[in-house]
């Protein structure tokens, strides 16, 4: 089954403490992307990356770092999360012609206390 | 980032009646994305419109981009429980980007 995976979907930590969520597509989508949903402010974008070794900043990617070292995976990692990183986390991949097509993952929800 | 209203943030309404939310921008679109999120779950894609003008139907969803590319609309048709959701649009940048508007929340009561 194409499927984008999310791990862990729920997380409760504290400040300071580093964390990753990992990312996983099995459908060999050269487009990946990080965005974080909150009420209010909707969807915004963390980092994207066209590639394997090709990253990209997105509206909000203060606090966030990510890596592609692999096509299949894009691990999200906050180096020393804070309480305003408390969010809904969404993974989504695409391929590179239909990167405005995306399929998404069902969601991390991140508390930071 | 180029910015997406949509409205009404939310509408409530019973089952079987019809309903249209809207999608504006002072910007043009290449093309415009519907997404429906239920809740606990991602996003998913309804539709992509191209064409200025175009109309697509998905069964008991009609979706128009406006002759312009700056808006678009969703009309339900016989609004059921399962058409409720958070409506998505998102249109695209042109920078290899999707930018989001914040929603249309649709509760259809049984």
């Amino acid at each position: 089954e194409a499927q984008v995976t999310q791990n862990p979907r729920y997380l409760i930590t504290v400040t300071g403490k580093k964390l990753t969520v990992t990312c996983s597509q099995n459908m060999n989508h050269e487009y990946m992307s990080w965005y974080r949903q909150d009420p209010g402010l909707g969807l915004r974008q963390i980092y994207y990356s066209m590639n394997v070794e090709v990253t990209d900043k997105g509206d909000v990617p203060e606090g966030y770092k990510v890596s592609r070292k692999e096509k299949r995976n894009f691990p999200l990692i906050l180096e020393s999360p804070s309480p305003n990183q408390t969010s809904l986390y969404f993974c989504a991949s695409s391929l590179v012609g239909d990167i405005y097509e995306q399929y998404f993952g069902p969601g991390t929800r991140l508390t930071v206390t | 980032t180029q910015l997406l209203e949509q409205s009404p943030q939310f509408l409530s309404i019973q089952e079987g009646e019809n309903l249209t939310v809207y999608c504006n921008s002072s910007s043009v679109f290449s093309s415009l994305q519907w997404y429906r999120q239920e809740p606990g779950e991602g996003p998913v894609l309804l539709v992509t419109v191209v064409t200025g003008g175009e109309v697509k139907k998905l069964k008991r969803l009609t979706f128009q981009f406006g002759d312009a590319r700056k808006d678009s609309s969703l009309h339900i048709t016989a609004a059921q429980p399962g058409d409720t959701g958070l409506y998505l649009c998102a249109g695209a940048e042109g920078n290899n980007r999707l930018a989001f508007g914040k929603g249309n929340q649709v509760v259809v009561i049984p």
